[in-house]
């Protein structure tokens, strides 16, 4: 059974600084997700990594896969207040499921 | 593209009614559906995959007869809970796919609040 997990689940950060939050999951696949979602809303896509190494990144985010390691990090470079959101990785399984992670609720503070 | 639509966007109801979800792929033919229900500042939970035609498939611990799922038409899945009770307050997101190993796009939410 396919399990993810993140940590930290929650983060509270100066503007400027950096940090990571880590995904780890539990059996192989091919694809990993991460969203954002803002209270009330639902989720906006952010990055798919699909091999090992990967690596993307998109304003001061930043995402990487390790298949071997079957981790996952998201790395915010000078945070900003304006990136304080809940931040979930998801991994597909083998039969096209997408299960999620319990979410990072990610609070910046000016 | 790849635009998700859910309707409605926020319901409120008494318990003991049922409430009917939309799902839409606006802007392109999804062969497959899924239904995810958040609890607050909880994860969200896969419910149930539904497939253009055919009877969805339901997770684990999830009442088929009480989550009622339609996947008719390449555009358009229904969730329907009947006899909506209070534990069932939730907000409920959809997402489709073109197909196995595509991409899921979520749709916007529902939120439902069972008096």
């Amino acid at each position: 059974e396919l399990k993810v997990e993140q940590n930290p689940l929650f983060l509270s950060m100066q503007e400027g600084k950096n940090y990571t939050i880590y995904c780890n999951y539990s059996t192989t696949s091919d694809r990993l997700y991460w969203y954002r979602q803002d209270p009330g809303k639902s989720l906006e896509s952010l990055f798919v990594l699909l091999s090992n190494g990967a690596v993307k990144q998109e304003g001061r985010l930043m995402a990487s896969l390790d298949t071997k390691a079957r981790l996952s990090t998201l790395h915010i470079t000078a945070a900003v207040h304006d990136l304080s959101a809940t931040y979930f990785c998801a991994v597909a399984g083998r039969d096209d499921k997408i299960i999620f992670g319990k979410g990072t609720r990610l609070h910046i503070l000016p | 593209g790849a635009v998700v639509s859910q309707h409605p966007s926020w319901v409120i109801c008494k318990s003991g009614t049922s409430v009917k979800i939309e799902c839409r792929s606006l802007d392109f033919q999804a062969t497959t559906m899924f239904w995810y229900r958040q609890f607050p500042k909880q994860s969200l939970m896969l419910m149930a995959t539904s497939n253009e035609g055919s009877k969805a498939t339901y997770e684990q611990g999830v009442e088929k007869d009480k989550f009622l799922i339609n996947h008719a038409s390449l555009t358009l899945s229904t969730l329907t809970v009947t006899s909506a009770h209070p534990e069932d307050s939730s907000f409920y997101i959809c997402s489709a796919s073109r197909g196995p190993q595509e991409t899921q796009y979520f749709g916007p939410g529902t939120r439902l609040l069972v008096l």
